[in-house]
């Protein structure tokens, strides 16, 4: 499986605070996608890198992908209480869009 | 429309019958899939269509389960005989085109209950 393993499973923060989350996955990818997740309904894109890519930023997310130790992680600056939510890793292997999504990560910012 | 839409937005029904789930997808989008999310847990899926291709169902945890999808517009999700482990939050979603870097656009999802 190229199940996309989120860590840590909870994570909570002041608000401020920088939160880093990480996902780890198996086999090879194409590219890697991170969602996020409010009220246990729809899923919101937040972010997309490519293989061959290693940092990519959008406003206050950055996100890094080492295709050599499998793992990425998302990076979110100055959090804020509207933060709060699931974040999910998501990855795909290429010439199929089919998203294999890993569990992910609740993350609360205290206000 | 502006987004992937989904209806019942809740569906509670007995055990053994059956339900069918709705989903619109975005106009233009040729590429819609369907998930289930148990509580507390992350996405399964269950079945990809792609404009006019057969469908990929390699997700669909048993022959209760089933989908169609007329051309590129809405698709129905079918649950025959419905148990309680069916219970979930079933999500769609649809991407612009079968690509290798298409995000993907999600409904609000419909909450089954099974009693």
């Amino acid at each position: 499986s190229q199940q996309g393993e989120e860590d840590p499973q909870a994570l909570s923060i002041q608000e401020g605070e920088n939160a880093t989350m990480n996902c780890s996955y198996k086999t090879s990818i194409n590219n890697l996608q991170w969602y996020r997740q409010n009220s246990g309904r729809g899923l919101v894109h937040l972010i997309l890198i490519r293989s061959n890519e290693r940092e990519k930023h959008s406003g206050r997310l950055r996100v890094t992908l080492d295709t050599s130790k499998k793992s990425s992680s998302l990076l979110i600056t100055a959090s804020r209480a509207a933060d709060t939510a699931s974040y999910f890793c998501a990855v795909g292997p290429g010439a199929n869009s089919k998203l294999t999504f890993g569990k992910g990560i609740t993350l609360s910012v205290r206000p | 429309g502006a987004g992937v839409s989904q209806s019942p937005s809740n569906k509670v029904t007995e055990k053994g019958k059956d339900v069918e789930l709705r989903c619109d997808p975005i106009s233009g989008h040729t590429a819609l899939y369907w998930y289930r999310q148990r509580l507390g847990q992350g996405l399964e899926f269950l079945i990809y269509f792609q404009g006019n291709s057969a469908p990929d169902k390699s997700g669909l945890p048993s022959d209760r389960f089933s989908a169609e999808r007329t051309g590129e517009s809405v698709s129905t999700l079918t649950i025959q005989r419905t148990q309680q482990e069916d219970s979930a939050v079933y999500l769609c979603a649809s991407s612009l085109t079968r690509g290798d870097y298409n995000e993907q656009f999600f409904g609000p999802g419909t909450r089954l209950t099974v009693l």
